[in-house]
């Protein structure tokens, strides 16, 4: 069984400011981690993954997350943040099934970001 | 490329309506995942689909729910007859043979049942 634990369901940070949005996993089998961003009315869009290659993974638009097992986290960051920033972010986990195709993914609750000017 | 495509993109329906809702994921791509997005549950799997072969439908809410994926390039979730619980934003996702099984979404339906 998996799942996923998103600390702060908003948060809110200063135009230019550091970027940190939480997630802890819970996986019986080694994971794979991604972040999704979804805008309003819009679907998800990949944000990056963790595939079991290097721990710190950059993604799209400026973000990164670093895979830790020992603390089973795969926190979001990005060093300034910009307005267009302003989205729901969700972290999701998965597995494979065992005739080796895409499993479906475990998505946490989503933290709402608000960037303030 | 196209993306995920679905249809419709808004459904509004009278409770006991049999409604359809369709998809057509990226060309090349042989997994296919129903989601569900709701504010009370999130988003929550339904169904998934490899190789146009139902692989788990445990997260299929209840026996309304069916889901088809006649071909590669084409899958429908059907609910018959429809109540307002199913309101909500329903979407498909389509991920790439032998990837790290990242997905890419639709653009969602967004049901509402009267």
């Amino acid at each position: 069984a998996q799942s996923v634990t998103q600390l702060g369901s908003h948060v809110s940070v200063s135009e230019g400011a550091l970027v940190l949005l939480r997630c802890n996993y819970s996986s019986s089998v080694p994971p794979y981690l991604f972040w999704y961003v979804q805008y309003p009315n819009q679907g998800l869009q990949l944000l990056l993954k963790y595939t079991s290659a290097a721990t710190l993974v950059k993604g799209i638009n400026g973000f990164e997350a670093e895979f830790k097992k020992s603390e089973t986290s795969f926190h979001l960051t990005k060093p300034s943040a910009h307005m267009s920033d302003a989205a729901e972010y969700f972290c999701a986990v998965s597995g494979s099934y065992s005739g080796g195709g895409a499993d479906g993914l475990t998505f946490g609750k989503g933290t709402h970001l608000i960037i303030q000017p | 490329d196209a993306g995920v495509i679905q249809s419709p993109r808004h459904e509004v329906t009278e409770m006991g309506q049999e409604v359809t809702l369709r998809c057509k994921p990226i060309s090349g791509h042989n997994s296919l995942f129903w989601y569900r997005q709701t504010m009370m549950r999130g988003l929550e799997l339904l169904i998934y689909f490899n190789n146009n072969v139902p692989i788990d439908d445990s997260g299929m809410p209840e026996d309304r729910f069916s889901a088809k994926m006649p071909n590669a390039s084409f899958s429908t979730l059907k609910i018959q007859p429809s109540e307002p619980r199913d309101s909500a934003v329903y979407f498909c996702a389509s991920s790439p043979k032998g990837s790290s099984y990242e997905q890419y979404f639709g653009p969602g339906t967004r049901l509402t049942v009267t």
